[in-house]
């Protein structure tokens, strides 16, 4: 596509649900990244891959968060389980530049965001 | 955590004013990135900066990257109702991230 898709744009959750948030970045671009951002705040960093390689996850609040891009494409985030503080958008972004394991810099082409409110 | 420090949090100004936003951190960065985000849509790129000292400008906005390579700034001449939203510095590490800051969010009145 022309630009970097999420889906769903708004998910609202039950506390203790289990939510997937879908990516389908630039065709052709080899960085992703997961960025989650709080009202009013900045992106923060949660997760970025490499292809279908996940290179760092040190983002990731806990250990209900898991991200994969198994055929170094479509990207999802799931939440297990989740809890009010996961309230947040979901940022995916995704560059042309990453080779030999390392993000090289570069432009980051973000979707519009999933917005996600846990009751 | 922010690594990134943007300053001011909040800026509001009338049409017409100048003003100058700041983005400082105790890393090197090899790389710095502005952009601008809008309520509802991702952020957007506005520049990248790459040599400390380096001065980009891109027509009324003026970009400057530290001589150390820690610290940024932009400057917005005679600000537009447009150029309200989201500005966010972001700094390339080595581990693969690209850290933002919590940004300055401009909001100019007409």
């Amino acid at each position: 596509g022309a630009g970097v898709s999420q889906s769903p744009r708004y998910k609202v959750a039950k506390r203790g649900q289990d939510v997937a948030l879908r990516c389908d970045p630039i065709s052709g671009h080899v960085s992703l990244f997961w960025y989650q951002q709080a009202l009013g705040q900045g992106p923060e960093f949660l997760t970025y891959f490499q292809n279908e390689a996940q290179l760092d996850k040190s983002g990731l609040p806990s250990d209900r968060f898991f991200a994969e891009r198994p055929e170094g494409s479509v990207s999802t985030l799931k939440i297990q389980r989740t809890q009010q503080e996961d309230s947040a958008v979901y940022l995916c972004a995704s560059s042309l530049y990453g080779a030999g394991g390392r993000f090289l810099g570069g432009e980051l082409f973000f979707g519009e965001g999933s917005r996600l409110t846990v009751l | 955590t922010q690594l990134l420090e943007q300053s001011p949090q909040f800026l509001s100004i009338q049409e017409g004013e100048n003003l100058t936003v700041y983005c400082n951190s105790s890393s090197v960065f090899s790389s710095l990135q502005w952009y601008r985000q809008e309520p509802g849509e991702g952020p957007v790129l506005l520049v990248t900066v790459v040599t400390g000292g380096e001065v980009k400008k891109l027509k009324r906005l003026t970009f400057q990257f530290g001589d150390a390579r820690k610290d940024s700034s932009l400057h917005i001449t005679a600000a537009q109702t447009g150029d309200t939203g989201l500005y966010l510095c972001a700094g390339a590490g080595n581990n693969n991230d690209m850290r933002f800051g919590a940004g300055t969010r401009l909001t100019v009145k007409p």
